[in-house]
């Protein structure tokens, strides 16, 4: 099983900032399929990014994923008020085919 | 507009079991897997199984295994997870969530998600 480790823990930036969160596997993540959610208080997750840098459908293009292999990351180029969340990389696929979730970074504000 | 409608929470005593529904509406229930992702209170998200809604193949989480249950429903588009000998542990908000594109089997991340069940157990 492949096991994410997303740093760091808390990241604390102002509005316009640039928000770079990380996520490590422990092993390859195979045909890149890693994705990224928002989860804010008392919501549901929101699909951000998938195929490790594809946006998904109403993301805006503040939002960036990069990456392959182990190491993954998530960028926000200039932090809005209602980026301030937490996010959660995510590993799908594989054999047998699961998913699997990092611990999360929680965004606040500075 | 696709839909996930969760089933309302639920208290429960250690060792029984709770059954979760999920409705599904917009779009064709049977072409998209469902899976079941749990949240313990302050904690992260942790991925249970998922189910095809196709063909009704699953695939569990090693730590659920045994203690789970998925199935569907196509007449009524709902799916619906059982969690057995509940333990206080098992508190959390269970999610229902659904395949970004069709017939994944595991190989899509999730684009919808429900609002989430309250599971309480405790004596």
């Amino acid at each position: 099983e492949i096991v994410l480790t997303q740093s760091p823990g808390t990241l604390s930036l102002s509005l316009g900032e640039r928000a770079t969160l990380s996520c490590r596997a422990s092993q390859s993540v195979s045909s890149s399929y890693l994705a990224w959610y928002q989860q804010k208080p008392g919501q549901a997750p929101r699909l951000l990014i998938h195929g490790a840098s594809s946006r998904a459908t109403g993301i805006p293009d503040r939002f960036s994923g990069s990456g392959s292999g182990t190491d993954f990351t998530l960028t926000i180029s200039r932090l809005e008020p209602e980026d301030f969340a937490v996010y959660y990389c995510q590993q799908y696929g594989g054999s047998p085919p699961g998913y699997t979730f990092g611990q999360g970074t929680k965004l606040e504000i500075k | 507009q696709v839909q996930l409608v969760q089933s309302g929470a639920e208290v429960k005593k250690p060792g029984a079991s709770v059954k979760v529904s999920c409705k599904g509406s917009g779009y064709t229930f049977s072409s998209y897997d469902i899976s079941w992702v749990r949240q313990a209170p302050g904690q992260g998200l942790e991925w249970m199984g998922w189910i095809s809604a196709y063909n009704g193949n699953t695939n569990y989480a090693q730590k659920f295994q045994g203690r789970v249950t998925m199935t569907t429903d196509t007449s009524t588009n709902t799916a619906y997870m059982e969690l057995g000998s509940l333990r206080s542990d098992d508190t959390a908000v269970y999610y229902c969530a659904r395949d970004s594109f069709p017939y994944g089997s595991g190989n899509y991340p999730f684009g919808y998600w429900g609002l989430g069940t309250l599971v309480t157990v405790s004596s």
